[in-house]
């Protein structure tokens, strides 16, 4: 079965500039999410949705970043305007369903790294 | 709050060798799980094993083991007969209910390098 699908794979921007990103998860997957991996951390959430449903957006800086997911199936991730501190990997993930158990295997996509000058 | 710790910033190990990288967490929720990601210097984060907190034993995954020890709440991963392509990023990350669904929350991450 394909992967979670992710692109661009690299990105480099200046500050005050838009960017988007875009993620396809895994067919018949309900869950997405997306995550930001500043350099040296782990991966922090910014947003989950449930088919194209908000569930979690409580760490999404909703001021500059906003997602969306409609149709529930493929999302785009767009940042503006783009700070320094925006610099980071931008994951996608995917999940069978949402969850009511302790047991939630996310499936990750490569990632989008993002360079804001 | 929940919270993941992995306080071992880098670890070498000599290929062959067995190595265990430390993970613990802190939760009052009675339920959750505990899962080990892998970040090869590529960028995708690839599930290695879980283990829920009601599970008896200890889980396995081929040469990976994870080291449950509830009282001390600490889920360490082993990985026995260390390979050069084992070198990576790795991550501890806990899972927990809430009324939305699960959420899963990573530490910081453990840099692991395997010697020829």
């Amino acid at each position: 079965e394909a992967g979670v699908a992710q692109s661009p794979r690299y990105k480099i921007i200046e500050k005050r500039q838009s960017v988007a990103f875009w993620c396809n998860p895994i067919s018949g997957h309900a869950t997405l999410y997306w995550y930001q991996q500043i350099l040296g951390q782990g991966p922090k959430l910014l947003i989950q949705f449930q088919n194209n449903g908000v569930v979690d957006d409580s760490q999404l800086p909703k001021d500059r970043f906003s997602a969306e997911r409609l149709k529930g199936v493929d999302s785009t991730l767009k940042i503006q305007p783009a700070k320094l501190e925006d610099s980071a990997v931008y994951l996608c993930a995917s999940s069978l369903e949402v969850s009511y158990s302790s047991y939630n295997e996310q499936f990750f996509g490569p990632g989008t790294r993002l360079t804001v000058l | 709050a929940q919270k993941i710790t992995q306080t071992q910033p880098g670890m070498f190990v000599q290929e062959k060798e067995a190595v265990t990288l430390d993970c613990t967490y802190d939760t009052s929720d009675p339920s959750y799980g505990l899962f080990w990601y892998k970040q090869p210097s590529s960028g995708e984060m690839i599930f290695l094993i879980y283990q829920g907190s009601y599970d008896q034993q200890n889980a396995t995954e081929g040469r990976y083991s994870l080291n449950f020890q509830k009282a001390r709440k600490s889920a360490n991963l082993v990985i026995s007969a260390s390979q050069l392509g084992d070198s990576a990023m790795y991550f501890c990350a806990m899972s927990f209910k809430e009324t939305s669904g699960s959420r899963l929350t990573f530490g910081e991450g453990t840099q692991l390098t395997v010697n020829p």
